[in-house]
Formats: C-alpha cells, sequence, structure tokens
C-alpha cells in the first residue's frame, strides 16, 4: 500500500472550510484514497473515499488531483465537534488492514 | 446495541499474566479487524479474519499474541505471558464486506468499537 504524507496540524476558525491535504505520489492505478478521522479517545470514524474522481457526501468532499499524486478533504463549514485527528490511508479496493500514519490533527477554534 | 462491543473496556493485569480480550461485531459483518494503538499514534493493524478464516496476521508483534473467531463472529485477541509494552488501547473494527462491491459502495467501511485499555504492571 502506497504511503501518504500529511501535515501533522492545522488550524481552522469555526464556520470555515477545513482543506486537508495528503499527498500519496507513489499510489498506483487500483488504490483507493480513504479518510477517517478519531476524536479524542474514540475510534476512527470513516469520512470517504475515491478512486479519482471527486466524491462528496455529508461530512465531508474529497477532491483528488488529475495526476493522483494528491488530494484534499475538504469540511465545507468547520465546527468545534470537528477537532479530531485526520487520516488519509491509500489501500486497494480488495479489502484488508488500514495503515494509519501520524495524520493531521485539526482544530477547529471559535 | 448496533456498533461493534468490545469487552472489558478496562484491564489491568501483572506482567506475565494471559489475558483475553473480546470482540463483538456488527451483526452480519464478514470481516473483523484487531487494531493497537499506542498514546499518541495512529491505530495499528493487528490481524483480521474473514468470517472464521485468519487472513492476515502479519501485524501480531510475535507468538504471545493470537486471534480466533470460531464461529465467524464474535473474535477473541488473547496475549501470553503479558510484558509491560503490550500496554496499549486494543480496538476492534469489522466491515460488512472485504473489499469494496463498487466504486460508490462502502461496502468495506471499517466500523471500529470503544477500545479495551490494557495496562501491565
Amino acid at each position: 500500500d502506497a504511503k501518504t504524507t500529511q501535515p501533522p496540524s492545522m488550524d481552522c476558525a469555526e464556520g470555515r472550510a477545513a482543506n486537508l491535504p495528503c499527498n500519496h505520489s507513489t499510489i498506483s492505478g487500483n488504490e483507493y484514497v480513504y479518510w477517517y478521522r478519531q476524536i479524542h479517545s474514540q475510534g476512527p470514524q470513516y469520512i470517504i473515499h475515491g478512486l479519482k474522481n471527486n466524491e462528496t457526501n455529508e461530512m465531508a468532499s474529497l477532491i483528488i488531483t488529475e495526476d493522483r499524486k494528491s488530494s484534499t478533504l475538504i469540511l465545507p463549514h468547520a465546527t468545534l465537534r470537528d477537532t479530531a485527528v485526520y487520516y488519509c490511508i491509500v489501500r486497494g479496493g480488495g479489502g484488508g488492514k488500514l495503515i494509519f500514519g501520524q495524520g493531521t490533527e485539526l482544530s477547529v477554534k471559535p | 446495541g448496533a456498533g461493534v462491543s468490545q469487552s472489558p473496556r478496562y484491564k489491568v493485569t501483572k506482567r506475565g499474566q494471559d489475558v483475553a480480550l473480546r470482540c463483538d461485531p456488527i451483526s452480519g459483518h464478514v470481516s473483523l479487524y484487531w487494531y493497537r494503538q499506542a498514546l499518541g499514534q495512529g491505530p495499528e493493524f493487528l490481524t483480521y479474519f474473514n468470517y472464521e478464516a485468519q487472513q492476515d496476521k502479519s501485524g501480531l508483534p510475535n507468538d504471545r499474541f493470537s486471534a480466533e473467531r470460531p464461529e465467524g463472529s464474535i473474535s477473541t485477541l488473547t496475549i501470553q505471558r503479558t510484558e509491560q509494552r503490550d500496554s496499549a488501547m486494543y480496538r476492534c473494527a469489522s466491515s460488512l464486506q472485504p473489499g469494496l462491491a463498487g466504486v460508490g459502495a462502502s461496502t468495506d467501511t471499517q466500523y471500529f468499537g470503544p477500545g479495551t485499555r490494557l495496562t501491565v504492571l
């Protein structure tokens, strides 16, 4: 599975969009980009995933560059409850383990 | 409840004792995963099952760690002769299917339980 690189921390003002970047330059053609987040001491929570097209759901949007070497998770209107560690994970669609890196610690401030 | 449950939530044991951690996945979920998480770190994969078959145990750190899922539902992670370095949060997750049913599907979404905090004295 391809390795990902994320900034260790980011701040965002409440109500503004939070844009979390992820580099995955070694991603292969059949690998997907997944995002999970972990709020405080809770278990990780799935957010969204995509292959090459941009994706949107009720939680977030995922923008994947055309060369698929990087992506951005967008929380359109961040709230204080979005404060969490966000993990970008690259994995094949066949299932199996998730490899969590260090993630980005997002702090949403009032 | 409808989510993944784990028991016990907290376990304190003395070095050298064996411990068994239980995971009850979401009903009907084919795949079950075990992870370990140290403080301030992301979860680290240990092993996973599809039904009762152990598919990947590459993350088990040594032969003191073992896991089973005999009837394809509840799973037990056993640590023999515990050591202080085994202290961590042990998390279980389950997914409906092992993989994606299609690009737009989320059949492989892993739902995590609350974890078992293991402390070895």
